[in-house]
């Protein structure tokens, strides 16, 4: 069975960082895209951003809102994927999901999803 | 980039009666649009990509629909277990966009 778990999420100030962590199972992590999609409270889903397999050299792309802040990497060697959150603001409070994205340039549909990991930013 | 909007954002409807529920695109997909299911306290499901192809495991009462810069997803008879929140998703240009919701309801 194909599942992704994360972790890594808790409360954490504004300004601070945080790391979560995506971890799969039941598939060749390596040959697939990652994404990061999240959902503030009570609203829709956000795309975060993306990192592309290893034969696309792992490149990234990323939604205007976070760019620059956030980064993503992943580690195929143990198949888990990771975004890094920096300067974090409350607006960023949100469930965190990563999906499994295509094995191509990686414009597609998320198949699977984890079951999310919960960020709160206060002070 | 690429702005999706959903109709109706609720729809109210019995067991057993169909939902239609539509997607737009500010710009042509071509068919480069899929629809999740999202129900309370749980992860979003896929239900159809490539506008019209249901994922495993999703029954044929889902069925969607479209071109261009108009979508449908269809539930042909409704069962208790589809009242739920649905989202469209446009993946032909980035950034990968969602549209705000449709709340499927009694």
């Amino acid at each position: 069975e194909v599942q992704l778990v994360e972790s890594g999420g808790g409360l954490v100030q504004p300004g601070r960082s945080l790391r979560l962590s995506c971890t799969s199972s039941g598939f060749t992590f390596g040959d697939r895209a990652v994404s990061w999609v999240r959902q503030a409270p009570g609203k829709g889903l956000e795309w975060v951003g993306l990192i592309r397999s290893s034969a696309y050299d792992g490149t990234t792309e990323y939604g205007a809102s976070v760019n620059g802040r956030f980064t993503i990497s992943r580690d195929d060697s143990k198949g888990i994927a990771y975004l890094q959150l920096n300067s974090l603001k409350t607006e960023d409070t949100a469930v965190y999901y990563c999906s499994r994205g295509g094995d191509g340039g990686s414009l597609n549909w998320f198949d699977p999803w984890g079951q999310g990991t919960l960020v709160t930013v206060s002070s | 980039e690429i702005v999706m909007t959903q109709s109706p954002a609720t729809l109210s409807v019995s067991p057993g009666e169909r939902a239609t529920l539509s997607c737009r695109a500010s710009r042509s997909l071509d068919s480069n649009l899929a629809w999740y299911q999202q129900k309370p306290g749980q992860a979003p499901r896929l239900l159809i990509y490539r506008t019209s192809t249901r994922a495993t495991g999703i029954p044929a009462r889902f069925s969607g629909s479209g071109s261009g810069t108009e979508f449908t997803l269809t539930i042909s008879s409704l069962q208790s277990e589809d009242f739920a929140v649905y989202y469209c998703q446009q993946y032909n240009n980035w950034p990968l966009t969602f549209g705000g919701g449709t709340k499927v309801e009694i």
